[in-house]
This record gives structure tokens, C-alpha cells and sequence, in this order.
């Protein structure tokens, strides 16, 4: 069954700390992996998107990494500031008939002064 | 820069009303979709669009119509209100496989 597991499901941290989320997926066959930031009551903005040949991208302070062989991936937001304060989902894609795209619940991360 | 626009942002219902919900682009997005959002879960699918005039199933399609008269709008009809019902409601579209999808900010709708 094509799932996406993100972990933790909520997270507090200092203003100016560095944090990394993760996310596990059972998806295949595998097409790529987004991740985007969800700001309370907004819909959902893409941050990075990674295909199974790419293990690394940065959007400013973030940075996605890729694991095909583990399926896995993280997200290491740096130098946290309050605004980064929201959801981050994780969105992988499957090369089906058409594609298929399953959504993680979404890690809560609080940014504290 | 208008992108994905939802309407009404907020709806109260009661069992066994139906209403539409609005939805319209202006990218010129050929793909469009809708999704739910509930508490603890990831967005799930529940209809989506390849073009203007072609509509599928997605993962829960029970008790939601849609339609694709044209490239902009892609309403969502929920045809007889259940409290289960009770969800925010995303609407996207993007252009190619490639491309991220543009969210719309949602409609938070309570069915009583």
C-alpha cells in the first residue's frame, strides 16, 4: 500500500535554532517528492521538489534531502525564524497508469521567540 | 496575481443541504483537482480534471459531483450534506506532471 509516514507530528523550537523533519514512504514506482509549507488557515505551498536522481535541494534556509534506496527524506529548515512557524507536508508521487500523489499528514513545527 | 481562488471561505450547513463550491483559475492550468483536509490525515483526493470537459474519481468521490465546462473553473457539488462531510476543502491545479501544484486557501465547511 502506497503510504507517507512524517515524523514528529508536531515540534517546538527557539527562533534562530536549526531542526530537521523527516518522512518515510512505501511509494512505487517512485516519481519524485515534494515538500510544501501549509501556513495556518492557507492552502499549501511547494518548497522543493526532488526526482529519484536527486538527493539534495536547498530553497533558501531549506534544504530536502532524498534517500531512494531507504525511501526516505528530510527537511532541515536553518536559522529558524517565527514565520517558518506551520505545517510541512510531505508529497510523494507514484508513476502509475497516470500518476498517483499521496500526502503525509504534515509535521506542526512552532517557532518560539 | 490572482492564482487558485476559493469561494465562500466559510460555510455552515445542515444535513442534507447542498451547496456548491467555487473554484477558478487563471494560470491557464490544464490539471485541477480537489482534496480534503482533515485533522491527522494527509489531503485526500476527490475528484480531479485533466481538461475542460474531462473529470475522474479520486480517492473519495462519494457524495461530491464535479464539473469542467472550462479551462478556469472547476466547481465542487456536495449533493446532500452529512456531518461527515465536515472538512476543509482545497482546490489546485497545475500545468504539467512536472509542475508543483497552486493551492487555493480553502474553504472551511461544518455540516450540522
Amino acid at each position: 500500500k502506497n503510504q507517507v509516514e512524517q515524523s514528529p507530528q508536531s515540534l517546538i523550537i527557539l527562533e534562530g535554532k536549526n531542526c530537521t523533519l523527516q518522512c518515510n514512504y512505501t511509494v512505487s514506482p517512485f516519481s519524485n517528492l515534494r515538500w510544501y509549507k501549509q501556513d495556518t488557515g492557507r492552502g499549501p505551498v511547494s518548497l522543493t521538489i526532488m526526482t529519484f536522481s536527486e538527493n539534495t535541494k536547498s530553497n533558501g534556509r531549506y534544504t530536502a534531502t532524498l534517500d531512494a534506496d531507504t525511501k526516505q527524506s528530510s527537511l532541515h529548515i536553518t536559522a529558524s525564524q517565527l514565520s517558518d512557524s506551520a505545517s510541512y507536508i510531505c508529497v510523494v508521487t507514484a508513476r502509475t497508469g497516470g500518476f498517483k500523489t499521496i500526502f503525509g499528514a504534515g509535521t506542526r513545527l512552532f517557532v518560539k521567540a | 496575481n490572482a492564482g487558485v481562488t476559493q469561494t465562500p471561505k466559510f460555510q455552515v450547513l445542515k444535513t442534507g443541504q447542498s451547496m456548491t463550491l467555487q473554484c477558478a483559475q487563471d494560470m491557464n492550468h490544464e490539471y485541477m483537482s480537489w482534496y480534503r483536509q482533515d485533522p491527522g490525515m494527509g489531503l485526500r483526493l476527490i475528484h480531479y480534471s485533466v481538461g475542460a470537459g474531462i473529470t475522474d474519481q479520486g480517492e473519495v468521490p462519494n457524495g461530491y459531483n464535479v464539473s469542467r465546462s472550462t479551462t478556469e473553473d472547476f466547481p465542487l457539488r456536495l449533493l446532500s450534506a452529512a456531518p461527515s462531510q465536515t472538512s476543509v476543502y482545497f482546490c489546485a491545479s497545475r500545468g504539467n506532471s512536472n509542475q508543483p501544484q497552486h493551492f487555493g486557501d480553502g474553504t472551511r465547511l461544518s455540516i450540522l
